[in-house]
């Protein structure tokens, strides 16, 4: 069956650098999700998209912004990277109750 | 605001005896509860879920969970464990604001070691 996809699955970026992580969900999930998992942390929601449009938001920075295209694909972009960034990104996806997660980017800021 | 509690850092358990991983709720409405389970440097697998019906949910690898209202407990189990159980198991519950869409709130992680 096919899973959630995410890419690059590692990154690494120096402070005050861009970064943009891909998510695509599962074919027919209509929503988005995405989390930041700290080290030894559990998941914390960033902000979520259904039908291309933003559905709710979290504790996402504002240095981060994130949007769903047409293909359903989402990205999520974060600038002026800082260290407390580096962190385990999730996306999941949904088209009923349950998040199905893809395997993460893990991102270090140096 | 709904929120759940795992009240174990680390769980213990000897190959082959049973074992049970603890979760407590706090929601106002019906909750919808998850387990799911991480393995070092993988994503977030789903195990099962409660939404309504038989108290006794069965899942994914043998784990059931068992949800009561009364204790607003949903604590995970497998009568038999296995080293390869051996991971991280987060029980989260999805919040419920007004307008849908509802993001997963976790629970702060349960390490389940299991020895040979």
């Amino acid at each position: 069956a096919a899973g959630v996809i995410q890419s690059p699955r590692h990154l690494i970026k120096e402070k005050r650098e861009t970064a943009t992580l891909k998510c695509y969900p599962i074919p027919r999930h209509d929503t988005v999700y995405w989390y930041q998992q700290g080290p030894g942390q559990d998941p914390q929601f960033l902000i979520s998209f259904y039908e291309k449009m933003q559905s709710d938001k979290g504790s996402i920075p504002d240095r981060f912004s994130a949007q769903q295209f047409s293909d359903y694909h989402s990205e999520l972009n974060m600038s002026s990277l800082e260290l407390g960034d580096s962190a385990l990104y999730f996306c999941a996806s949904s088209f009923s109750e349950t998040q199905y997660f893809g395997p993460g980017t893990r991102l270090l800021v140096l | 605001a709904q929120s759940v509690a795992q009240p174990e850092d680390q769980v213990n358990v000897a190959e082959g005896n049973p074992l049970t991983v603890k979760c407590t709720y706090s929601v106002s409405g019906n909750p919808y509860l998850f387990w799911y389970v991480q393995y070092p440097n993988r994503g977030l697998q789903f195990l099962l879920k409660y939404i309504t019906g038989d108290n006794l949910v069965k899942g994914s690898y043998g784990f059931e969970a068992e949800f009561n209202k009364s204790q607003t407990s949903f604590h995970l189990k497998k009568p038999s464990a296995l080293v390869s159980d051996s991971a991280l198991y987060f029980c989260a519950v999805r919040d419920m604001p007004s307008g849908g869409y509802n993001k997963l709130i976790f629970g702060a992680g349960t390490r389940l070691a299991v020895h040979p």
